[in-house]
């Protein structure tokens, strides 16, 4: 059982390059998410989905896309990678939202990838 | 204001001692709370997590909640080194079942 895994864990972008992030979790969970973290601050939600064939925009949305073809899949898509974009991107997958947290159930975070866009 | 807010610190507690962490919120109407540690260049992990008003203790952690004045605290008893890390502050808005994260205090216990 690998949990949640991204890949890749570096990468260095040129400013209007794009590029996909990866996430892949081996749980059968519904939800998924992915966060973004700036140096010193705490996690903003980019995109979320709750199943598959469904997502919808968190916080930050502009300048990613995502897809949620299948469970266990959950690309993250910049385009025109912009210097404001260099970050820590945390992808996260849950059995449910965030209100069923408290029930027992548990939210598993990758181990982050980290971008710089020059 | 902002929706989740704390000190970023950083706060420095001898070792041994009880160190305090707060947390404010916006949201009136947020039900649900947690506390996540995160070690540098490591992934957030969830230490505690509370819904009604009062205490819960965890070990060494107690969670402390007060939805009428709007905050909660996490408190550790008999702080290690191994405390040192940055705590984040989450708060569910069940309006649609997301949750906004605090900026983080950074904890460093003195040995």
């Amino acid at each position: 059982n690998a949990g949640v895994t991204q890949t890749p864990k570096f990468r260095i972008l040129k400013i209007g390059q794009s590029m996909t992030l990866q996430c892949a979790q081996d749980m059968n969970h519904n939800y998924m998410y992915w966060y973004r973290q700036d140096p010193g601050m705490g996690l903003k939600l980019i995109y979320y989905s709750v199943g598959a064939g469904i997502t919808d925009k968190g916080e930050v949305p502009n300048g990613y896309n995502v897809s949620r073809s299948t469970t266990e899949y959950f690309p993250l898509r910049l385009e025109l990678a912009a210097p404001s974009q260099t970050s820590v991107y945390f992808c996260a997958s849950s059995w449910t939202g965030w209100t069923d947290i408290l029930k027992g159930n548990t939210i598993y975070f990758g181990e982050g990838s980290w971008l710089t866009v020059v | 204001q902002k929706e989740v807010e704390q000190n970023s610190g950083p706060l420095s507690v001898p070792e041994g001692a009880i160190a305090s962490l707060n947390c404010t919120y916006s949201d009136r109407v947020s039900q649900s709370f947690f506390w996540y540690r995160q070690y540098s260049g490591k992934s957030p992990e969830l230490i505690m997590s509370i819904y009604s008003n009062g205490d819960k203790e965890d070990g060494r952690f107690t969670a402390q909640l007060n939805k009428a004045s709007q905050y909660v605290s996490l408190l550790i008893r008999d702080s290690q080194p191994s405390d040192s890390a940055t705590y984040l502050c989450a708060v569910n808005m069940e309006k649609d079942d997301k949750i906004i994260f605090g900026k983080g205090t950074r904890l460093h216990i003195l040995p």
